[in-house]
């Protein structure tokens, strides 16, 4: 059973930092991975997604790289601004499979001006 | 990329009454997906529903609980029935967008329910 783990739970950092954000799978058999932001009380908002085959995307501040066979990704977030502040969630498909998805319990971040 | 929509936003309402969630996609979409995120915690799908069959439920979720219609590929409905405290929740629906071969899930804004 795919299990994701978010690390930390929390981060407070100030304007301007550079900051990242872990995620870890359990089953290295993922179609992709998907980073979501969630405002509070709020839907999902899909940042990146990176495929299987892929090592790292890049949009705009946020670089997310993967590496499958550690089980492991990481959000890299540059020069972090207050509208940062948010509730950050990885997201796998189980056992290989394209549809479901598997989530942490998500890194919430505030960033302070 | 795919635009959600649900409807209400956020209710209130008592226990022992029902609620009907509208999502409303703006492209058709095979897989339409809902899930529940509890205060403080995680999303947890409740169920898939695919056009023309039967949704199907995760381990823990049922039909009676959770009755969910997909008339057509741009539409679905889920209902909490006969509410209680505990199905307070932020309910989400999604769809998987399969036109560019990422399998891509975008998500609606969520309705925000408070059963008391």
């Amino acid at each position: 059973k795919q299990e994701v783990t978010q690390i930390p739970a929390a981060l407070s950092v100030p304007e301007g930092e550079n900051l990242v954000l872990n995620c870890s799978f359990t089953d290295s058999a993922i179609y992709n991975l998907q980073w979501f932001r969630q405002d509070p009380g709020k839907g999902l908002t899909s940042l990146l997604l990176i495929q299987s085959s892929q090592r790292e995307q890049t949009s705009g501040r946020l670089n997310a790289s993967l590496d499958k066979s550690s089980g492991r990704s990481t959000l890299y977030i540059a020069a972090s601004q207050p509208g940062d502040s948010a509730t950050y969630l990885c997201a796998v498909p189980p056992q290989g499979g394209s549809e479901k998805l598997v989530f942490g319990k998500g890194t919430k971040l505030t960033v302070n001006p | 990329s795919a635009v959600i929509s649900q409807k209400p936003s956020r209710d209130i309402c008592q226990r022992g009454t029902s609620l009907t969630i509208q999502c409303q996609v703006d492209s058709q979409v095979t897989m339409m997906f809902w899930y529940r995120q509890q205060p403080g915690q995680s999303l947890t799908l409740i169920a898939t529903a695919n056009q023309g069959s039967e949704a199907t439920y995760e381990s823990g979720f049922v039909i009676d609980k959770f009755p969910i219609s997909r008339p057509n590929l741009t539409f679905s409905t889920l209902t909490v029935s006969n509410m209680s405290p505990e199905d307070s929740s932020i309910y989400l629906c999604s769809v998987e967008d399969v036109t560019s071969g990422l399998y891509e899930q975008y998500f609606g804004p969520g309705t925000r329910l408070t059963v008391t």
